[in-house]
């Protein structure tokens, strides 16, 4: 069965402190991974696919990675509005759509 | 100009009803999914319809039972509610599940509903 574990639980953050969350997974026939940014009383908003070891992607602040084994999403310089629920789900070769979530890092940047 | 929505955003029953949850997507989209977000914050998918055919059913109970009118529309209905099935529940679309891993699966999500079960 696929696993997902995201770490940390919860990280707080100093606006402007750069940082990394982390995805590790176990999904056979891992053909790519999702990342995903939740605000309370919302729904996952798409950020990223990343479909191969070495991709990376990029969006303003945010730049994920993917290995063979974990995928990063690398915050540079947050800011107050980065604050939100940050969710993986890697994505395997028989899933059928059935994506497979983290729990989620909570990130809080304090102005 | 909503992609995902969902009706209603609140959902407050008695222990024992039977109540829906309507789904649309204005994407032009192939597949639509529900998933549960309980209060771990975990998403769990429930059933995935492409074209109108129940292609996942993960383990639910029977009291649940997806029902897709047309490609655009999935509704979720719920029978005999428990304490338990408090949760939010959230549809999601993305294009087009045959075509192999691309761009075209990223599935968009609705806003949610919060099923509170008293």
């Amino acid at each position: 069965e696929d696993q997902v574990t995201q770490s940390p639980e919860a990280l707080r953050l100093q606006e402007g402190e750069s940082s990394s969350l982390n995805c590790s997974y176990t999904v056979s026939g891992l053909r790519g991974l999702f990342w995903y940014r939740q605000d309370p009383g919302k729904g996952p908003e798409f950020l990223f696919t990343l479909y191969s070891a070495g991709e990376e992607k990029e969006k303003e602040r945010l730049k994920a990675t993917l290995t063979k084994k974990e995928s990063f999403l690398h915050i540079t310089a947050p800011k107050p509005e980065d604050s939100a629920t940050y969710l993986c789900a890697p994505y395997g070769g028989t899933s059928y759509g059935k994506l497979t979530f983290g729990q989620g890092t909570i990130l809080t940047v304090h102005p | 100009d909503t992609a995902v929505s969902q009706t209603p955003k609140y959902l407050v029953t008695q222990m024992g009803n039977d109540k829906s949850i309507k789904c649309e997507q204005n994407l032009g989209h192939d597949t639509m999914y529900w998933y549960k977000q309980d209060s771990k914050k975990f998403l769990k998918i429930m059933f995935s319809y492409n074209n109108k055919e129940l292609i996942i059913n993960e383990t639910v109970p029977n009291r649940f039972s997806p029902k897709s009118p047309d490609k655009a529309h999935l509704n979720l209905h719920i029978n005999s509610l428990e304490l338990g099935d408090s949760a939010v529940y959230f549809c999601a679309s993305s294009q087009d599940r045959e075509r192999g891993f691309s761009s075209t699966d990223t599935q968009y999500f609705g806003p949610g509903t919060r099923l509170t079960v008293l």
